[in-house]
């Protein structure tokens, strides 16, 4: 069975801190996408990032980074210098590689960055 | 950018009534979802339609809901009779390739 975790519920820190956001999956598929969403408090899913089981290589884009390591089945999302802007709920999420591939969600991490 | 595009933005609904919420996925499209996240929870798949039937549902998705794909454009979900523990947002997606394209999603409120 395909499964998340985010053990962080709730995160504060103070702004232009790095903040790094944890995730542990769990699935019997050799292949598979991991996925990070960013919900807004207006509550829209905003696509961060996708990446496929067989591409273990860091992603930067800006501020955030995203750290994939299949051998602890983790893939951990960085944002260095935090800005105010960032405070949102965070989901990662992994899906099967085939044609149905519903996306499993964790139960995300909301975080607060202060002023 | 084309986007997937969910209508009403907001539903209030009594309890036992039937609702439908639309979502017009994007048009080269083929792969159909519906996901729900109960306020403050996790989102949570609903139903997967390709080719006009439904691919897999999930254990909420029992026979009170219902998903048709009308007309070519339009994707719709049905609560047939709707329940207050139905209250949540709903979140149509679409895809051609990876990943899943999401809509701003539907907010029920049943009342």
């Amino acid at each position: 069975a395909q499964k998340v975790t985010q053990a962080q519920t709730e995160i504060s820190v103070v702004e232009k801190e790095d903040v790094t956001l944890d995730c542990v999956y769990e699935t019997r598929d050799t292949t598979y996408y991991l996925f990070w969403y960013k919900q807004p408090p207006s509550g829209e899913l905003v696509f961060l990032i996708r990446r496929n089981s067989f591409d273990e290589q860091n992603e930067i884009s800006g501020r955030y980074s995203w750290n994939f390591q299949k051998s602890t089945s983790s893939f951990n999302f960085t944002i260095t210098a935090s800005q105010v802007v960032d405070s949102a709920v965070y989901f990662c999420a992994l899906s099967e590689w085939n044609r149905d591939d519903k996306i499993i969600f964790g139960k995300g991490t909301r975080l607060h960055i202060l002023p | 950018e084309p986007e997937v595009t969910q209508t009403p933005s907001h539903q209030v609904t009594q309890m036992g009534q039937e609702v439908i919420l639309r979502c017009v996925p994007i048009s080269n499209h083929l792969y159909f979802y519906w996901y729900r996240q109960i306020l403050g929870q996790k989102v949570e798949f609903l139903v997967s339609f390709y080719n006009n039937e439904i691919s897999e549902k999930s254990e909420i998705f029992d026979d009170q809901f219902s998903v048709e794909r009308p007309d070519g454009s339009n994707f719709t979900l049905k609560i047939r009779s709707t329940k207050l523990e139905d209250s949540a947002m709903y979140f149509c997606a679409s895809r051609l390739d990876q990943p899943q394209h999401f809509g701003d999603g539907t907010r029920l409120s049943i009342l």
